[in-house]
């Protein structure tokens, strides 16, 4: 069966500090990967999507990059963190062109 | 571009039947979806109709898509308290990236 982590659960880092978030899918090759965001009170916001390894496409201008160096991993970046950069960040996978996108249990982060 | 909205917050009564509303814009959606959201936890697909389809019923669950005015809404009946949550509406089309458009969630909550 497929699984999808991401690490870490709860992140607390200081304003202008660099992050590394990491998405990791199990049980499924060659998956569509997304980066989602959720502030406080508000909706899903889709950051990033890749269809394959190395292919990255953003949604929103923003201070934040994502990479996928291998199949089945997919990492959210940022050389300096905002404050406004606080949220809930969720990963999800979905299988081609599969209707049903799968959600990691997300990752919190919050900047000081 | 492709939006989708929903009223933010709904109280019902325990037992009685919920209706969450949606409206989409995207007249090419091949699905839309109902996800929820438990607190602290990434989201869960709950249900999901395609676009040809008028109306699905899924044990409590029901969902009705008027493709006209663009309104897919949903049901469910005898809510309980372990419904409370957030619910996101969706809509998504048939594509290699198949991306998702999330609306902002309503949030649920019970009353005895």
């Amino acid at each position: 069966s497929q699984t999808i982590h991401q690490w870490p659960a709860t992140l607390v880092q200081p304003v202008g500090s660099p992050l590394s978030l990491e998405c990791t899918v199990e049980g499924t090759s060659n998956p569509n990967l997304y980066w989602y965001r959720q502030a406080a009170g508000r909706g899903l916001q889709l950051l990033f999507y890749s269809v394959g390894i190395g292919q990255i496409s953003s949604e929103v201008p923003q201070n934040l990059s994502a990479s996928r160096p291998q199949d089945r991993q997919f990492i959210l970046s940022s050389k300096k963190l905002l404050l406004s950069d606080s949220g809930f960040y969720l990963c999800a996978w979905t299988a081609g062109t599969s209707y049903e996108q799968f959600f990691g249990p997300g990752t919190r982060l919050t900047v000081l | 571009g492709e939006d989708v909205e929903q009223s933010l917050f709904l109280s019902v009564r325990e037992g009685d039947s919920s209706v969450i509303n949606c409206t989409y814009t995207d007249s090419s959606s091949t699905y839309l979806y109902w996800y929820k959201q438990e607190p602290g936890a990434g989201l869960q697909l709950l249900t999901y109709i395609f676009s040809n389809m008028d109306m699905k019923q899924d044990q409590r669950l029901t969902v009705l898509l008027n493709k006209k005015d663009k309104h897919l809404s949903l049901r469910i009946a005898d809510t309980q308290t372990g419904d409370s949550a957030i619910y996101f509406c969706a809509e998504g089309e048939e594509s290699s990236a198949s991306k998702i458009i999330f609306g902002s969630g309503t949030r649920l909550s019970i009353r005895p």
